[in-house]
């Protein structure tokens, strides 16, 4: 089965560090480029960041550029998420999603809930 | 960064209805977008991509169109099952922006 599991969410204090982990499979993920997405509870979806295939070309929003890093293991067909200096605002539910064609998204995740609260 | 925006916020109608939404961007994105569907407590689910294709599964009531910065979302005939939040998304420039979404609810 064609799928993405992601876990490592948890509740932190600000400040604190998470890293998150996605683990696919049913398709060569070595092909794809990766992204993460999240969402605030009854908010809209906000791109996170996104790496291409081998790895070597990483992508960030500004609000997370320099807090956040994403990377990737092919040999075991996973995606990660490092987050440090976590605050308030990154609350949300973390969607990691494999980029098809020319880079819409065409399988999710279920997610997984970060929470930054003291 | 490239602003997408979605009309109407919400949109009520009853089953059976056609419904129009739309996303328009700040600035000319090709066909470079996609559109997808979201109910409470789920995943995101690809609808439309590269404006006008639809991706695999999707129902011919579907359907996708508009270039450069007016794009539209189209449902022929509402089944019950496609009230949802809709978004549309570019991929054309980084970052990758998506649009605040329209709340497609039965009336």
């Amino acid at each position: 089965e064609v799928q993405l599991l992601e876990s490592g969410g948890d509740l932190v204090q600000p400040g604190g560090s998470l890293t998150l982990s996605c683990a696919a499979s049913g398709f060569s993920f070595s092909s794809f480029a990766m992204r993460w997405v999240r969402q605030a509870q009854g908010k809209g979806l906000e791109w996170v960041s996104g790496i291409n295939d081998n790895g070597r070309n990483t992508n960030y929003a500004d609000s997370v550029r320099r807090r956040f890093i994403i990377s990737r293991d092919n040999s075991k067909s996973t995606l990660y998420l490092q987050m440090t200096d976590l605050r308030a605002e990154d609350t949300a539910v973390y969607y990691c999603a494999k980029r098809g064609g020319r880079g819409y998204h065409d399988l999710w995740g279920r997610g997984t809930l970060v929470t930054v609260s003291s | 960064e490239i602003v997408l925006t979605q009309s109407p916020a919400t949109l009520s109608l009853s089953p059976g209805d056609r419904a129009t939404l739309s996303c328009r961007a700040s600035q000319s994105i090709a066909t470079s977008l996609a559109w997808y569907q979201q109910k409470p407590g789920r995943t995101p689910r690809l609808l439309i991509y590269d404006a006008s294709n639809r991706a695999t599964g999707i129902p011919a009531r579907f359907s996708g169109g508009g270039s450069g910065t007016d794009f539209t979302l189209t449902i022929s005939s509402l089944e019950p099952e496609d009230f949802a939040v809709y978004y549309c998304q570019q991929f054309i420039n980084w970052p990758i922006t998506f649009g605040q979404g329209t709340r497609l609810e039965i009336k």
